[in-house]
């Protein structure tokens, strides 16, 4: 179990272009989340899949962002045309069955700065 | 929609007192709790979570806390805190059934231990 892994760590982009993360869960699990933090707010969800389905949505996820798990392992978010605003941390967890029976592993993160 | 807060934004107690951070939460059905700790730059570690049966939780570095459904409340306890305490505090309330897997946060309780 190597924990649940992002990649890159930082980030800096100008605004308007395009960015794209990475999330490598623990293996067994077959949910994995996105979450977007800002500063002094806590995590916020963003979209989750169940293997390589995408479930669910937030609004807060909006036609700019773009997350896929093609084959039910790693996942990637995309942003495009990135605006000030997006500069967060998004962090991805993963988990064995539903989170709320079990809770989510977190990784360390993707801190984004849009200059 | 469920929702949590953290009342308290910044806590300072002295290494070797006792700690309590408050966490309210509302949710219409029966909730599912958790308290995640975040060092900085760091992803979150779960702590402990609460899903039914015995309202005094267990969790790991010597944490517990209690769920009190009269008040809504899911309180974080320490007997006695280290300086490797010092860090974010989340409490987060889980969605359940419909579809929704996704755990809904407080802002965070920021914890400083003074010597």
């Amino acid at each position: 179990d190597t924990g649940v892994s992002q990649d890159p760590r930082h980030k800096i982009t100008k605004r308007g272009q395009n960015v794209t993360f990475r999330c490598d869960p623990i293996s067994e699990h077959n949910r994995l989340y996105w979450y977007r933090q800002t500063l002094g707010q806590g995590p916020e969800f963003l979209t989750y899949f169940q293997n390589e389905a995408q479930l669910e949505k937030s609004r807060l996820l909006s036609d700019r962002f773009s997350a896929e798990r093609p084959k039910g392992s790693f996942s990637t978010l995309e942003i495009q045309r990135t605006e000030q605003g997006d500069s967060a941390m998004y962090l991805c967890a993963s988990s064995r069955g539903g989170a709320t029976n079990y809770g989510y592993t977190f990784g360390s993160g993707t801190r984004l700065t849009v200059v | 929609a469920q929702s949590v807060t953290q009342p308290d934004i910044h806590i300072t107690v002295s290494e070797g007192a006792s700690l309590e951070l408050r966490c309210n939460y509302s949710y219409g059905a029966t909730p599912y709790l958790f308290w995640y700790v975040q060092s900085p730059g760091q992803g979150l570690q779960l702590l402990l979570k609460y899903f039914s049966g015995d309202t005094l939780v267990q969790g790991i570095k010597g944490f517990e806390a209690e769920f009190k459904r009269s008040q809504s409340s899911f309180n974080l306890r320490k007997p006695s805190v280290h300086w490797s305490d010092a860090a974010e505090y989340f409490c987060a309330v889980g969605a359940w059934g419909g579809g929704a897997d996704g755990l809904t946060f407080g802002k965070g309780t920021h914890l400083i231990i003074q010597p």
